[in-house]
């Protein structure tokens, strides 16, 4: 089983900063197969990148996902105090998540 | 547009049963493979179980098997999540999930949850 680890646990940035946030996977892992989530309190989790770096319908292009192999990356280029939330990737040929990267504000 | 409500969350002691229900509304539901996630409190997501669009293959996440069942009514656009045996650590928000694929020269090559409903809270405790 492919396992996802999330890095960094937390992350403390500004509105307007870039937030680079990493998902390394145990094993190689198809492109097509990491997808990244935002999740804050009391919703569901939203979908934001899939195939590594495709945008779903209606998320801003300041969200951008990159990598292959193992080592994938979610940047977000300019920081909105709404970005702030935990991040979640997933490896969905056996659908199995990160631990999650918490977003915060500095 | 596309509707996921889930019900069927509440109170139960371990060792207890439970059912979750997934309405699904705003797309055609016979033909989208359906999951369920959970966030237990404080904690990540884990991803519970899947069910094929027709019903016809399901799998599970290991911490479930054996305990819990999906199934699907299609003529009520529908998906279940039967629990039983539950113990403390099952205690989470339960979401339920549709998966879309994308696909290139007809092979399915992605994978995703592009909607998913607001959950439904399950408490497992004596």
């Amino acid at each position: 089983e492919i396992v996802l680890t999330q890095s960094p646990g937390t992350l403390s940035l500004s509105p307007g900063e870039r937030a680079t946030l990493s998902c390394r996977a145990s094993h190689t892992l198809s492109s097509t197969y990491l997808v990244w989530y935002q999740k804050k309190p009391g919703q569901p989790p939203r979908l934001l990148i899939y195939g590594a770096s495709s945008r779903a319908t209606g998320i801003p292009d300041r969200f951008s996902g990159s990598g292959s192999g193992t080592d994938f990356t979610l940047t977000i280029s300019a920081l909105e105090p709404e970005d702030f939330a935990v991040y979640y990737c997933q490896q969905s040929s056996s659908y199995t998540f990160g631990q999650g990267t918490r977003l915060e504000i500095k | 547009q596309v509707q996921l409500v889930e019900s069927g969350g509440g109170v139960v002691q371990p060792g207890g049963s439970l059912r979750l229900s997934c309405k699904a509304s705003g797309f055609t539901f016979t033909t989208y493979g359906m999951h369920w996630v959970r966030q237990a409190p404080g904690k990540g997501l884990e991803w519970v179980a899947f069910i094929r669009s027709d019903g016809s293959d399901t799998h599970y996440a290991d911490s479930v098997k054996g305990r819990f069942t999906i199934s699907r009514d299609n003529s009520k656009n529908t998906v279940l999540l039967q629990m039983n045996s539950l113990k403390v650590e099952d205690t989470a928000v339960y979401f339920c999930a549709r998966e879309e694929t994308s696909s290139m020269f007809g092979v399915v090559i992605s994978h995703y949850f592009d909607y998913w409903g607001q959950g439904s809270l399950v408490t497992v405790s004596s």
